[in-house]
């Protein structure tokens, strides 16, 4: 059965430092989705992309934030300066022709 | 006003029990509902979703919708303990489901 996969799982890095999250979304989709999940906190959405552009982002998603498809299988999320707050789970979601959101195992990022 | 809330747990219920999980919602021109499963440090994963009012069955599960009161119910029939999850209610507000809103989400765990 086809599934996204995220790596890395487990990512600690330090306050200030860029952190590059990757996914590699089901072949066939188009759209792509980071959602995070602070520990013990809901679901939430941070950006979508289609087209190789963004597509809606939320307010969480910042200038600290960028997505990027720099081939025909990755999608990426870079953090280009951590700060404590972004400790969370970050879940890639891809979509495809029958609408249904297909969620990656997660990346749990901690920043000390 | 949230736009998806979501009855608070944690629940716990014995085995073979008919359990219960509930959403509200404050935008009445909402068409899509879903109900996400996602287990400990797991991505959600799509369970049921609905289109517009009435009642949708999968097996065990059954997913409600009263769109007078702007209620979504998911039931559990004969609850088992791998059904022990979170339960998320989401709701894709532009109707494209190019994003999500999730509600909070209900713990079950469902006791041998």
């Amino acid at each position: 059965e086809p599934e996204v996969t995220q790596t890395p799982s487990h990512q600690v890095t330090q306050m200030g430092q860029e952190v590059i999250l990757r996914c590699v979304p089901i072949s066939n989709h188009l759209y792509f989705y980071w959602y995070r999940q602070i520990l013990g906190q809901k679901v939430e959405f941070l950006v979508s992309f289609y087209n190789n552009e963004i597509s809606e982002k939320s307010e969480i998603f910042d200038d600290q934030f960028s997505v990027e498809r720099p081939d025909g299988s990755n999608f990426t999320l870079k953090i280009r300066s951590t700060k404590l707050e972004d400790s969370a789970m970050y879940f890639c979601a891809s979509k495809g022709d029958t609408g249904e959101l297909f969620f990656g195992e997660g990346s749990r990022l901690t920043v000390l | 006003q949230k736009e998806v809330e979501q009855d608070p747990g944690p629940l716990s219920v014995p085995e073979g029990a008919i359990v219960s999980l509930n959403c509200t919602y404050s935008n009445s021109a909402f068409q899509y509902f879903m109900w996400y499963r996602q287990y400990s440090r797991k991505g959600p994963e799509l369970l049921m979703y609905t289109y517009s009012s009435g009642n949708k069955e999968d097996g065990r599960f059954t997913a409600q919708v009263d769109k007078s009161s702007k209620y979504i119910s998911l039931f559990i029939r004969d609850s088992q303990p791998s059904d022990s999850a979170t339960y998320l209610c989401a709701i894709p507000p532009s109707g494209s489901a190019r994003q999500l809103t999730f509600g909070s989400g209900t713990q079950l765990t469902v006791l041998p």
